[in-house]
């Protein structure tokens, strides 16, 4: 157990729809990653976040935004869903920038 | 794109035998770090080792970095049914946020 905490665990959304995922960083760690991982391919990154502020941005289009909280916990927004969007939600927390990332169980979502 | 390529991309060993797997990148890096994924959920982080350092134990496992070749391996001694996973190389270039760059992954399988 790292102490990355993600809900919901699984969602089905349809196409078109907004979703939202949350993200839980372990305790004492203020910088949190999200990165997107397809089927059978390794995590693409997708953002980071410190100390509330954007610090990076992977190759996602603008309907991908994200959030970090004064607790340091975060969200991750995506609109007008696409199929292609069925992927496995990562968040990773680490104590610093450069430091190792913790990652939480993920959240798997399907969109139809 | 994928900065990292791990090799082999499967990987079937008996139980007790040792594993290896290798990871070679593209670019240079401040750090590289080994996750392990069981089945889909989320990552586990095995070890990080920096630019400046060589190598690294952590229990059964042992990394090596050679930033001149940009590559590194991971080795498993007395592998286990339950190191039965995808393992995963991810580089940290330290530039515009620690983003991890991952690799596809092996998939390691120890037979009992």
């Amino acid at each position: 157990e790292t102490g990355v905490t993600q809900s919901p665990t699984h969602l089905i959304k349809t196409r078109g729809q907004q979703v939202t995922l949350r993200c839980s960083s372990q305790s004492g760690h203020n910088t949190v990653s999200w990165y997107q991982q397809a089927l059978g391919q390794g995590p693409q990154f997708i953002f980071q976040y410190y100390r509330e502020e954007e610090n990076g941005r992977g190759n996602f289009p603008p309907r991908f935004s994200g959030l970090q909280f004064p607790n340091y916990s975060s969200e991750l927004n995506v609109n007008a869903l696409e199929l292609d969007d069925s992927a496995l939600y990562l968040c990773a927390s680490s104590r610093a920038i450069g430091d190792e990332q913790f990652f939480g169980p993920g959240t798997r979502l399907t969109v139809l | 794109s994928q900065q990292g390529e791990e090799d082999p991309q499967a990987l079937s060993i008996q139980e007790g035998e040792n594993a290896t797997m290798n990871c070679s990148y593209k670019t240079s890096i401040n750090n590289l770090q080994w996750y392990r994924q069981n089945s889909g959920r989320g990552l586990v982080h095995l070890i990080l080792i920096r630019s400046n350092e060589r190598e690294k134990h952590s229990g059964r496992l042992r990394v090596t970095l050679d930033t001149s070749k940009k590559s590194s391996s991971l080795l498993i001694t007395a592998s286990r049914a339950a190191d039965t996973a995808s393992y995963f190389c991810a580089t940290d270039r330290g530039t515009s946020g620690s983003r991890l760059t991952f690799g596809e992954g092996t998939q390691l399988t120890v037979n009992p």
